[in-house]
C-alpha cells in the first residue's frame, strides 16, 4: 500500500533554513507529482508548489517562488523540500502529498517545522 | 491567487444532507474540471473525497458527492454520520498553474 513517511519535528530560528524529507513506497515512485501543503496552527490548508518525479520540474505558488526548493532523489524514493529565511509565519504543520499533476490524491502524515527565537 | 470561498461552518443532524459550496473564478473553479475535496480530522490529514469535479476514490462512500455551476463548485454529504464531523476543503487547479485551496468549511453534526 501507499506510503509517505515525512522526516520528525523541526525547531529553528528565525532567519534559518530547514529541508524536510519525504520518502515514499508502495507505488512506481516516478509515475507521479508531490505537492507540498502547509498548514499554520488553527488554520486552512495552503498550496506551496509541485514536483515532477518524472523530469523534476517545479511549480510553486508566487509567494514561495524563490524561498522554496523542491527536489527529489529517485534512488531512495525521497523527495525533500527546503524554505529558507525562515520566519515565525512559517511556523506549520507540511504536508507531502502524492499525486497526479493537478491535485494530490494521498498525503504524508505531516511535519511540524516550528520557527522560534 | 486568492482562496477559494467557502462557508466557515455547516451543520446538519445525523440522516439528514448537507452541502459546502466553493465558490472561485473563471480562473479556477469554472476554467477547469480539477476540483477535489478532501476530509480532514482534527490532528491527521487531509484524506482525498472527491476529484475532478464528481468522481470518489475507491474505499470513499457513496453518500459523498461533487457537482460544479459555474465558478461554484459543490460537495454534498448526505445521510450524515458522526464520523463525518471534520474540516472539508476544496481545492481547484488555476490559470497560473497553481492551485489553490479554499478556507475550509467546519461540518458539525449535531
Amino acid at each position: 500500500q501507499v506510503q509517505l513517511v515525512q522526516s520528525g519535528a523541526e525547531v529553528k530560528m528565525p532567519g534559518a533554513s530547514v529541508k524536510v524529507s519525504c520518502k515514499a513506497s508502495g507505488y512506481t515512485f516516478t509515475t507521479s507529482y508531490m505537492h507540498w501543503v502547509r498548514q499554520a496552527p488553527g488554520q486552512g490548508l495552503e498550496w506551496m508548489g509541485v514536483i515532477n518525479l518524472n523530469s523534476g520540474g517545479t511549480q510553486f505558488a508566487q509567494r514561495f517562488q524563490g524561498r522554496v526548493t523542491l527536489t527529489r532523489d529517485t534512488s531512495t524514493s525521497t523527495v525533500y523540500m527546503g524554505v529558507n529565511s525562515l520566519r515565525s509565519e512559517d511556523t506549520a504543520v507540511y504536508y507531502c502529498a502524492k499525486g497526479g499533476r493537478y491535485y494530490p490524491d494521498y498525503w504524508g502524515q505531516g511535519t511540524l517545522v516550528t520557527v522560534s527565537s | 491567487q486568492s482562496a477559494l470561498t467557502q462557508p466557515a461552518s455547516v451543520s446538519g443532524s445525523p440522516g439528514q444532507s448537507i452541502t459546502i459550496s466553493c465558490t472561485g473564478t473563471s480562473s479556477d473553479v469554472g476554467g477547469y474540471n480539477y476540483v477535489s475535496w478532501y476530509q480532514q480530522h482534527p490532528g491527521k490529514a487531509p484524506k482525498l473525497m472527491i476529484y475532478e469535479v464528481s468522481n470518489r476514490p475507491s474505499g470513499v462512500s457513496n453518500r459523498f458527492s461533487g457537482s460544479k455551476s459555474g465558478n461554484t463548485a459543490s460537495l454534498t454529504i448526505s445521510g450524515l454520520q458522526a464520523e463525518d464531523e471534520a474540516d472539508y476543503y476544496c481545492s481547484s487547479y488555476t490559470t497560473s498553474t497553481t492551485r489553490v485551496f479554499g478556507g475550509g468549511t467546519k461540518l458539525a453534526v449535531l
